[in-house]
């Protein structure tokens, strides 16, 4: 399977623990994004990288989140302190490189659901 | 800041048929692009047809195809003879070119198709 794969696929946990997923890209995808959905909403932006270096943190990215993605190629999102309202879908992307005036696509995972008790 | 709004939380529509989903945007840029992507129940998000902004020729892929009004910022999506494999929720979104703060989507339109 050569698509975006994220691990896991459910994560059911309790208030104030912390939790990490997993996001394996297209391999030879140097930009991967991080973003939230909510029931009843659409996918919101939390953050991206090109390669190793995160270049955009959306505001909606607290302390208690944080990304890494070492050596460009899989990343990881940990939420620290879970609350209730972390609880949602959150959807991995990558893309290939894109120029100045272009824009590659961006294929999506599956999405890992986490649920907050 | 971008801002992407569909004001349909649900639509039906009869196999066969042909069906429009709305989409309006707003945006301060002057290239971007803009998007419908599909969400099957339990399963991932994929790109049905894109958009550049500076390209005043609609797109179209087999049975889908857009209405891009610019002036307006409106970006419609007719689906031509629905068929029961349509069914899913449809996410219009736009991205500005260069930018690195992903896609700005809408709250999205539930399709439902009836035999």
């Amino acid at each position: 399977d050569t698509g975006v794969s994220q691990d896991p696929r459910h994560k059911i946990t309790k208030r104030g623990q912390n939790v990490t997923f997993r996001c394996d890209p297209i391999s030879e995808h140097n930009r991967l994004y991080w973003y939230r959905q909510t029931l009843g909403q659409g996918p919101e932006f939390l953050t991206y990288f090109q390669n190793e270096a995160q270049l955009e943190k959306s505001r909606l990215l607290s302390d208690r989140f944080s990304a890494e993605r070492p050596k460009g190629s899989f990343s990881t999102l940990e939420i620290q302190r879970t609350e209730q309202g972390d609880s949602a879908m959150y959807l991995c992307a990558s893309s290939a490189a894109s120029g100045r005036s272009s824009y590659n696509e961006q294929f999506f995972g599956p999405g890992t659901r986490l649920t907050v008790l | 800041a971008q801002t992407v709004t569909q004001s349909q939380p649900e639509m039906s529509v009869q196999e066969a048929e042909t069906v429009t989903l709305s989409c309006t945007y707003d945006t301060s840029e002057s290239d971007y692009y803009l998007f419908w992507y599909k969400q099957p129940p339990s399963r991932q998000m994929i790109l049905v047809i894109r958009q550049e902004a500076y390209k005043q020729q609609n797109a179209t892929e087999n049975r889908f195809s857009v209405n891009f009004q610019k002036a307006a910022k409106s970006f419609s999506l007719k689906i031509s003879d629905s068929q029961l494999g349509d069914a899913a929720m449809y996410f219009c979104a736009l991205i500005r070119v260069g930018g690195a703060d992903g896609l700005t989507f809408g709250k999205g339109t539930h399709l439902i198709i009836q035999p």
